[in-house]
């Protein structure tokens, strides 16, 4: 079945340092790949996205980039933030079985230290 | 304004009750969803509907059974609630399948 696997599980940096997380999905069918933040007792929020005719997006300090032959996607932060720390999920989606179903990774645990 | 609401955002019970957890969306989406965050944060689906037909039931207990009596609105009913349930449920919407999913905030339910 479809496998989204994500690393780390747990990243430290430095406040001010820059943050990197990837993620490998299996389905070559997969076209639309978005990144949540999830902050304590909060639901995931979406961060930045990326859709496969694309091989980066970037918005001020975040940004993501796309190897669709590798199956390789990552999330960069620069600059980091205490208010960066949360868990990042990457997920996985298209067309497979019609139902465009998310396939999300199983998160990293980012800690800006100040 | 909340996009995406749940409630209740607490729900504490005992093995073998019935409870039910109500979501809502005023973004005027077409589709919502169910997932289960477990003890690990691990996000999964459950269940998805559009336009008020069920097409995504992932390997769920029959003791969970989603209800959407309107495109706005998707509620989850669980029976016979067991230890494992213990959990965060999370709903979402998007426009359609394959669109950006945006989430509520969350029902955190114990099973005592």
């Amino acid at each position: 079945g479809e496998n989204v696997e994500q690393h780390p599980s747990t990243l430290s940096v430095q406040e001010g340092d820059s943050a990197v997380i990837k993620c490998t999905y299996s389905d070559s069918a997969s076209n639309y790949f978005p990144w949540y933040k999830q902050e304590l007792g909060k639901g995931p929020q979406l961060i930045i996205d990326i859709r496969s005719n694309v091989g980066e997006k970037k918005d001020q300090r975040i940004a993501v980039t796309l190897n669709k032959t590798a199956k390789h996607f990552s999330l960069h932060i620069t600059e980091t933030q205490p208010e960066d720390s949360a868990v990042y999920f990457c997920a996985a989606t298209g067309p497979t079985s019609g139902t465009y179903k998310y396939i999300f990774g199983t998160g990293t645990r980012l800690k800006v230290l100040a | 304004d909340t996009a995406v609401s749940q409630t209740p955002k607490y729900l504490v019970t005992q093995m073998g009750n019935d409870k039910s957890i109500k979501c809502e969306q005023n973004l005027g989406h077409d589709t919502m969803y169910w997932y289960k965050q477990d003890s690990k944060k691990f996000l999964k689906i459950m269940f998805s509907y559009n336009n008020k037909e069920l097409i995504i039931n992932e390997t769920v207990p029959n003791r969970f059974s989603p209800k959407s009596p309107d495109k706005a609105h998707l509620n989850l009913h669980i029976n016979s609630l067991e230890l494992g349930d213990s959990a965060v449920y999370f709903c979402a919407s998007s426009f359609g399948r394959g669109d950006t999913q945006y989430f509520g905030p969350g029902t955190r339910l114990t099973v005592l």
